[in-house]
């Protein structure tokens, strides 16, 4: 099993480009989660999907949008990309009452 | 709402003192907390939840509800330890995690 695997690993934009960032898990489990970790901040939860089919907003939303294309995949969408937005993001994911489950990251650098 | 404190951004030991990393939280309900750690540019991985009660890597934690505190321990530190240990809280049954702003462990020869 691959885990929960995201690309790309790297990303450099321009402000106000879009760009979309993937995740995907192998592991049959129903929830999923984007996270952007950011010196000094911790990781900060942007969304997460419940199950498949369903999103909410966590603590820092803005600027930001996902799609759960299935069970296996969970998107993040950028649509006007800012140089706050600068930062790694992480995509996890869950099976009921368990741990969560991290990919390796995107560096994403606004310019 | 719900909070975790990590006092300490920066924690260097030498190898072989004992470590402890704090964790404070603020929470209404339950807790279900845990530690993850990261290694240099690595992925997050768990390291303990409070739930199992056990040792991994030499690391213990305990659950002190008085002192609303998680702290992370271990007697004798190594060099491979060395990382960004994270302490995180469970919410509600979507089970988002809260997680402090981390504490960067180093751990000197």
């Amino acid at each position: 099993n691959a885990g929960v695997t995201q690309t790309p690993k790297f990303q450099v934009l321009k402000t106000g480009q879009s760009m979309t960032l993937q995740c995907a898990q192998d592991m049959n489990h129903n929830s999923m989660y984007w996270y952007r970790q950011d010196p000094g901040m911790g990781l900060r939860l942007i969304y997460y999907s419940a199950s498949e089919g369903t999103t909410d907003k966590g603590e820092v939303p803005n600027g930001y949008n996902v799609s759960r294309l299935n069970k296996r995949e969970f998107s993040l969408r950028l649509e006007s990309a800012a140089p706050s937005q600068t930062s790694v993001y992480f995509c996890a994911s869950r099976l009921a009452q368990n741990e969560q489950f991290f990919g390796p990251g995107t560096r994403l650098t606004v310019l | 709402a719900q909070r975790v404190t990590q006092p300490e951004k920066l924690l260097s030991v030498f190898k072989g003192a004992p470590v402890e990393l704090k964790c404070n939280y603020s929470y209404s309900g339950s807790p279900e907390l845990f530690w993850y750690v990261q290694y240099s540019r690595q992925r997050l991985q768990l390291l303990l939840r409070h739930i199992s009660r056990e040792s991994i890597k030499g690391f213990t934690a305990d659950l002190n509800k008085g002192e609303t505190s998680f702290h992370l321990k271990k007697p004798f530190a190594q060099e491979e330890d060395s990382a960004m240990y994270y302490c995180a809280l469970s919410e509600g049954s979507n089970y988002k995690l809260t997680f402090g702003k981390g504490t960067l462990l180093t751990v000197n020869p």
